[in-house]
């Protein structure tokens, strides 16, 4: 079982639509967590750390649930530019220290 | 404006060669990270340093090399011992380890030919 998962999609959706994803991991000590954007042959941009409480940032709001190991991000009102690859990403111990344990990535494909 | 800048783009290596990537930053950050991408997996972690002339292994060392002479840079070397190294390869950094983000290079895609 991989440590970081996530459904790779690709969820086609329409524009305007609200849209959700989830990640699971199987770490119960990991500390801290993040969703990150990829666009095609780019680098990966941080979108959004996720707090116990979740958080919102415009239209995008990441909810963690530390006790079914999950966390997920829902993005409202989409746009055409919001096509990407969605990372999930899991600060998890590892021998003595920690380490960003990275999901392969979920494809959001919006339509017009 | 601080950032960090990886060199070459895009890199060609024959059987047989070493190559080095560049990775140099400019944002004061301790600690910088070598990974790995490849098609439909997540990132995988070459190389970590969090403090200048410390430098610890990741999962998939095996076939690469790095040395942190500056805070600024982290060189990583692809040896001709890495059977595979077709790949994207991106490095980062960050102010810590535990609950920070990281800020990426640009990456350098490598190509066996």
């Amino acid at each position: 079982r991989k440590e970081v998962e996530q459904d790779p999609g690709p969820f086609n959706v329409p524009e305007g639509a609200t849209v959700a994803f989830n990640c699971t991991y199987s770490n119960s000590a990991s500390q801290s967590f993040f969703w990150y954007r990829q666009d095609c042959r780019k680098e990966p941009k941080l979108l959004m750390s996720v707090y116990s409480s979740g958080n919102e940032d415009g239209r995008f709001t990441a909810q963690l649930n530390r006790a079914s190991q999950y966390i997920s991000l829902l993005i409202r009102d989409s746009k055409l530019s919001d096509s990407a690859t969605y990372l999930c990403v899991v600060n998890s111990p590892r021998d003595s220290n920690y380490q960003l344990i990275w999901g392969a990535g979920t494809k959001l494909i919006i339509k017009p | 404006d601080g950032g960090i800048t990886q060199s070459p783009k895009y890199l060609f290596r024959k059987e047989g060669q070493n190559v080095t990537l560049s990775c140099e930053q400019n944002l004061n950050h301790d600690a910088m990270y070598w990974y790995r991408q490849d098609p439909g997996q997540g990132l995988r972690l070459i190389y970590y340093s969090q403090i200048v002339n410390d430098f610890q292994k990741g999962d998939i060392a095996e076939g690469y090399s790095v040395s942190r002479e500056k805070k600024e840079s982290f060189p990583l070397t692809v040896t001709s011992a890495q059977k595979n190294p077709t790949a994207f390869y991106l490095c980062a950094s960050s102010k810590g380890v535990v609950n920070y983000g990281y800020t990426f290079g640009s990456g350098t895609r490598l190509t066996v030919v």
